[in-house]
């Protein structure tokens, strides 16, 4: 069963400084991994999406990288401003018949002004 | 495209009424997937349809909770009788294998039972 792991479940920091968000999963067969944003009682809306063929994606300020060998992948977000504000979740799909995918728990960010 | 779309956006109702969720996904998609999201339990995979087939509803808590997709363009939950445990915002999502199986969520349905 894959399991996903996001670490750490919360992280603030001052606004201006570059910071690094943590995904990890056991099984390295993986077809994709996407990254997704939640802002406080909205929906999910996707960040990036990276195939596993792929070693990064870049949206602007984002940048996510996936190493499947190590079973992790990042995401960058360089500048942070108080509006990047949000919980962060990462899931990894396994299944390519239906595309199912696996979710962690998710990183709430705080960027202070 | 409109992207997923959900209805209602928010339900209210007594406990022991029965709700009907409904979603339209993104049109070519033919994967879509169920989720509940609570505090407690964060984000829980109910149930997910291929080409309007049930694939896995392990996920769906108890008989009360079903589901269906009669087309490739709706589908619906249903929860009956209602109780206040059910609770929760529900999401669905569709992907397809042309847009690399990315997940596109719709805006959910914050459900208040009480």
């Amino acid at each position: 069963k894959q399991e996903v792991t996001q670490i750490p479940a919360a992280l603030s920091v001052p606004e201006g400084e570059n910071l690094v968000l943590n995904c990890s999963f056991t099984d390295s067969a993986i077809y994709n991994l996407q990254w997704f944003r939640q802002d406080p009682g909205k929906g999910l809306t996707s960040l990036l999406l990276i195939q596993s063929s792929q070693r990064e994606q870049t949206s602007g300020r984002l940048n996510a990288s996936l190493d499947k060998s190590s079973g992790r992948s990042t995401l960058y977000i360089a500048a942070s401003q108080p509006g990047d504000s949000a919980t962060y979740l990462c899931a990894v799909g396994y299944n390519t018949n239906a595309g199912k995918s696996t979710f962690g728990d998710g990183t709430t960010l705080t960027v202070k002004p | 495209d409109a992207g997923v779309i959900q209805s209602p956006r928010h339900e209210v109702t007594e406990m022991g009424q029965e709700v009907t969720l409904r979603c339209k996904p993104i049109s070519g998609h033919n994967s879509l997937f169920w989720y509940r999201q609570t505090m407690m339990r964060g984000l829980e995979l109910l149930i997910y349809f291929n080409n309007n087939v049930p694939i896995d509803d392990s996920g769906m808590p108890e008989d009360r909770f079903s589901a269906k997709m009669p087309n490739a363009s709706f589908s619906t939950l249903k929860i009956q009788p209602s109780e206040p445990r059910d609770s929760a915002v529900y999401f669905c999502a569709s992907s397809s294998r042309t847009a690399n199986y990315g997940y596109t969520f719709g805006s959910g349905t914050r459900l208040t039972v009480v």
